[in-house]
C-alpha cells in the first residue's frame, strides 16, 4: 500500500514570496491534515479536511495561509506572502475516518522542508 | 485545553541500557494516546497507541507504554535500547471526535555505543 505523498522535498524561497505545497493521502482515506512542525517543536495542526470539506483551520494563519481539497482526494497548501518564521516542516496527514477508536490512526509523509531566507 | 508534556527534552543512555521517556497529559475525558517516532528527514511513525482496555500497550520495535490515569502519564518504555532507536519521540492526544493530534516538543533519544 502506498503511504502518504508529498512534494516537494525541499524548498528555499525568500521572504514575501509566495510557495505552495502538494499531499496525496492514501487511498481511501477521507480525512487529511496538514501540519506545522518548527525545529524543536512538535507538529501543530493548521488545517483538517474531512473529504472536501474543512473541520478545522482555527490555527491556520488565513492572512497568508490557504488550502484545499478540491475533489476530496489531494490537497494544497500555500503561503503567500511567506515570512521568516514560516520556516518549518509542513507534514501531511491522512486517517481513514476520524471519531471512530480503530480507525484514528494517522498516517504521515515525509514532509517538505520550507526555508524562508 | 488539551495539552502534553514531555519534561525530558534530551536523554542519552548507552546502548543495551533501558529506556523511559515521559508523557504527561491534560485531557477532560478519555484520551486516545500516542507515541511517534520521527528519524532524520523522515515523517512520523507510530510506534503504539492507546484507547481502551489493557492500560499495557504494546508496539513496534520492542517497546511499550503504560497508561496511568491517575498520574495523567503514558510513559514509554523499552528494556533494551539499540543504537538504531536514536530518533525523536513525540507523545501525542487526540480527540475523538475529530482526530486532530496534539503533540508534545519531543524528546530527542541519543544513544551511546
Amino acid at each position: 500500500e502506498a503511504g502518504v505523498a508529498q512534494s516537494p522535498r525541499y524548498k528555499i524561497i525568500e521572504k514575501r514570496q509566495s510557495v505552495a505545497f502538494w499531499c496525496n493521502p492514501i487511498s481511501g482515506h477521507a480525512t487529511l491534515y496538514w501540519y506545522q512542525q518548527i525545529l524543536g517543536q512538535g507538529p501543530k495542526l493548521l488545517i483538517q479536511f474531512q473529504n472536501n470539506g474543512v473541520v478545522d483551520d482555527s490555527q491556520l494563519p488565513k492572512d497568508r495561509f490557504s488550502a484545499e481539497r478540491l475533489k476530496g482526494v489531494d490537497s494544497t497548501l500555500k503561503i503567500q506572502p511567506a515570512k521568516l518564521e514560516d520556516s518549518a516542516v509542513y507534514l501531511c496527514a491522512s486517517s481513514l475516518a476520524p471519531g471512530l477508536a480503530g480507525d484514528n490512526e494517522q498516517f504521515f509523509g515525509p514532509g517538505t522542508r520550507l526555508t524562508v531566507l | 485545553a488539551q495539552s502534553v508534556t514531555q519534561p525530558d527534552i534530551h536523554i542519552t543512555v548507552s546502548e543495551g541500557a533501558s529506556l523511559e521517556l515521559r508523557c504527561n497529559y491534560s485531557y477532560g475525558a478519555t484520551p486516545y494516546l500516542f507515541w511517534y517516532v520521527q528519524s532524520p528527514g523522515q515523517g512520523l511513525q507510530l510506534l503504539l497507541k492507546y484507547f481502551s482496555g489493557d492500560t499495557l500497550v504494546q508496539g513496534i520495535k520492542g517497546f511499550e507504554a503504560e497508561f496511568k490515569r491517575s498520574q495523567s502519564s503514558f510513559n514509554l518504555r523499552k528494556p533494551s535500547v539499540h543504537w538504531s532507536d536514536a530518533a525523536e519521540y513525540f507523545c501525542a492526544v487526540s480527540s475523538g471526535n475529530t482526530g486532530k493530534l496534539i503533540f508534545g516538543q519531543g524528546t530527542t533519544l541519543q544513544v551511546k555505543p
